[in-house]
């Protein structure tokens, strides 16, 4: 059965203050990993797509990278507009749903 | 910028009622899915649909749910006979050309 844990639950930084976010799965084939951001009581944003370890994706202050058994998404010197909940989620091969983790809630204090 | 929409944003019913939540995904993508997310929790997947036929669902969609593409612009999920349990946010998304999928804003479902 394909499995996402993330850690830590909850993350609260100082602005400016980098770090990381760690997404591991289990799955039998991956076709993807997926990142996205969730604001409180609206729809995951897609943020990035990763294929194949050793892989990385970088957007503003975001760079996600991808191993054979986890996933981290490091966020560089935040701002407080970056407190959201991060998701990430994986799709087997052959396979049309996502399975989702619990997400990281990053509060980033000014 | 294309993107998902649903509607209602927020819906109330009854227990036992049906209801109808609507999805309009983006105009040139084929492969559609539902999914919902219970307070607190993970999002869930639902069930996957494309070529006007589902393709996967998942134990949680059971013969209380089902899913139509009535036209060529909305994609629904109705659900026969709502129960407690089924107070959640559901979430509509569509699929881009690199597996990637797009979430409209949410229905929030709350079933008294």
């Amino acid at each position: 059965e394909d499995q996402v844990t993330q850690s830590p639950e909850a993350l609260r930084l100082q602005e400016g203050e980098s770090s990381s976010l760690n997404c591991s799965y289990t799955v039998s084939g991956l076709r993807g990993l997926f990142w996205y951001r969730q604001d409180p009581g609206k729809g995951p944003e897609f943020l990035f797509t990763l294929y194949s370890a050793g892989e990385e994706k970088e957007k503003e202050r975001l760079k996600a990278t991808l191993t054979k058994k986890e996933s981290f998404l490091h966020i560089t010197a935040p701002k407080p507009e970056d407190s959201a909940t991060y998701l990430c989620a994986v799709q087997r091969n052959y396979g049309q749903n996502f399975v989702f983790g619990p997400g990281t809630r990053l509060s980033v204090l000014p | 910028e294309p993107e998902v929409t649903q509607t209602p944003s927020h819906q109330v019913t009854q227990m036992g009622q049906e209801v109808i939540l609507r999805c309009v995904p983006i105009s040139n993508h084929l492969y559609f899915y539902w999914y919902r997310q219970i307070l607190g929790q993970k999002v869930e997947f639902l069930v996957s649909f494309y070529n006007n036929e589902i393709s996967e669902k998942s134990e949680i969609f059971d013969d209380q749910f089902s899913v139509e593409r009535p036209d060529g612009s909305n994609f629904t999920l109705k659900i026969r006979s709502t129960k407690l349990e089924d107070s959640a946010m559901y979430f509509c998304a569509s699929r881009g050309q690199a597996y990637e999928q797009y979430f409209g804003p949410g229905t929030r479902l709350t079933v008294t």
